[in-house]
């Protein structure tokens, strides 16, 4: 069965640094577009960013451009995501998401189990 | 304040209908396809509809997802206490060049 495993959350101090991970098993890794999606505590979901299988197109939302990076390791089944200048508006679990036919069209029918991130003041 | 806009929430009883409606504009729902997601309380997103109006394999066709416009649909029908969740609707933002979701539907079935 295709599985996500997100790692790498934890309590991080504002303007501070974390790298998320996303362990992919089960499917061919690199055939697939990847997306991270966020959902602040109480609040809706919200999308990061996405990258492309090989890693020549990223996207991002305009509230974590500049500050996260997303890559993506293909021998390795891995999605990365590295955030930097962390503020209280990135509070949330932080899911990674797979589009069920390889390009991205919105449509994630796996995702991880999510890895929270807390930023405090 | 979201780019896509949701009713905060809809009930209705069980065994009968309901919609929930998704409302964007021509630089999303107007040029791209609709998803919906159910997500159940402490749990991950679980995709319903894809490409406006499809169903992936194992959601009961008491699911159904219609586009029209700048604005989408979801509907159930024969509402059962298993479908109290929060909704989603999502689709790609061409002038963002961003993945968007509105701010989702609770669903409660009374």
């Amino acid at each position: 069965e295709v599985q996500l495993v997100e790692s790498g959350g934890g309590l991080v101090q504002s303007g501070g640094s974390l790298r998320l991970s996303c362990a992919a098993s089960e499917f061919t890794f690199s055939n697939y577009w990847m997306s991270w999606v966020r959902q602040a505590p109480g609040k809706g979901l919200e999308w990061v960013a996405n990258i492309k299988q090989d890693g020549s197109e990223k996207y991002y939302v305009d509230s974590v451009k500049g500050r996260f990076t997303i890559s993506r390791d293909n021998a390795k089944n891995s999605l990365y995501l590295q955030m930097n200048s962390l503020g209280a508006e990135d509070t949330a679990v932080y899911y990674c998401a797979r589009p069920q036919r390889g390009y991205d069209y919105g449509d994630y029918d796996y995702w991880g189990q999510g890895t929270l991130v807390t930023v405090s003041s | 304040q979201s780019v896509l806009t949701q009713p905060p929430s809809v009930s209705a009883a069980p065994g009968q209908k309901v919609t929930i409606s998704c409302s964007g504009s021509i630089s999303n729902i107007g040029n791209d396809y609709v998803s919906w997601y159910q997500q159940l309380p402490g749990t991950a997103p679980k995709l319903l509809i894809y490409d406006n109006n499809k169903r992936p394999s194992g959601i009961p066709d008491r699911f159904s997802g219609s586009k029209s416009g700048t604005s989408a649909t979801l509907g159930i029908t024969g509402l059962q206490t298993g479908d109290e969740a929060d909704y989603y609707c999502g689709t790609w933002d061409s002038s963002l060049s961003a993945r968007v979701f509105g701010g989702g539907t609770k669903l409660t079935v009374l």
